[in-house]
């Protein structure tokens, strides 16, 4: 699976956009990238998941840019049930790896200021 | 529909001693998963399971075995429990067809 690189912390205020970026240049054509979350003391939470699309759902959107070498997750408008930290992860469809694992990286840790 | 349960939620070990983590889903999801995460770190797959009665390694499987001995349970054991497992073991399963994991509440580990 292709490593993955993101910023170590970020903030924004609630109500604005939160823009988490994600470098991925070693992914390869057939490789996915995947979005979770983490708030204290839970466990991950799915998010969002883009090959080579934009992809909208009811929690963010996920803008991949056109060679795929990196992507961007906008959370529209931050509330401050969303300081959580963040995980892009890139991986291997069906057919390259069987097991559907996932490999986290240290992910980004977002605080949404009031 | 409970989802993904955990039991126990928090357990303290002395070294050397055994003990079993259990995993239970109720989606009727194929894949299952043992994860484990450190302070300040992201998780580590330990083992997996792509189907009843089968499991396989992960990145960090030494010290742990695992059980599928039926589809909706994933059994993570510590034979002889070492400090350097204190950790939080998180359980996560998958449909095989769906994309997204999801994933318990945790358990929090400490070996004394």
């Amino acid at each position: 699976d292709a490593k993955t690189t993101q910023p170590t912390s970020m903030d924004c205020a609630e109500g604005r956009a939160a823009n988490l970026p994600c470098n991925h240049s070693t992914i390869s054509g057939n490789e996915y990238v995947y979005w979770y979350r983490q708030i204290h003391s839970q466990g991950p939470q799915y998010i969002i998941h883009g090959l080579k699309n934009n992809e909208t759902n009811e929690m963010a959107s996920l803008i991949i840019t056109e060679d795929r070498k990196s992507s961007t997750l906008i959370l529209p408008h931050a509330t401050l049930r969303d300081t959580a930290v963040y995980y892009c992860i890139v991986r291997a469809p069906l057919m390259m790896d069987s097991s559907y694992k996932l490999i986290f990286g240290s992910g980004t840790r977002l605080l949404v200021r009031p | 529909n409970a989802g993904v349960t955990q039991t126990p939620k928090f357990r303290v070990l002395k070294t050397g001693q055994s003990m079993t983590l259990l995993c239970a889903q109720d989606m009727n999801h194929e894949y299952m998963y043992w994860y484990r995460q450190d302070p300040g770190m992201g998780l580590r797959l330990i083992h997996y399971s792509v189907g009843e009665g089968t499991t396989a390694k992960g990145e960090v499987p030494d010290g742990y075995n695992v059980s599928r001995l039926k589809k909706q349970n994933f059994l993570l054991g510590l034979e002889s429990a070492a400090p350097s497992q204190t950790s939080v073991y998180f359980c996560a399963s998958r449909l095989d067809s769906n994309n997204e994991q999801f994933f318990g509440p945790g358990t929090r580990l400490t070996v004394l």
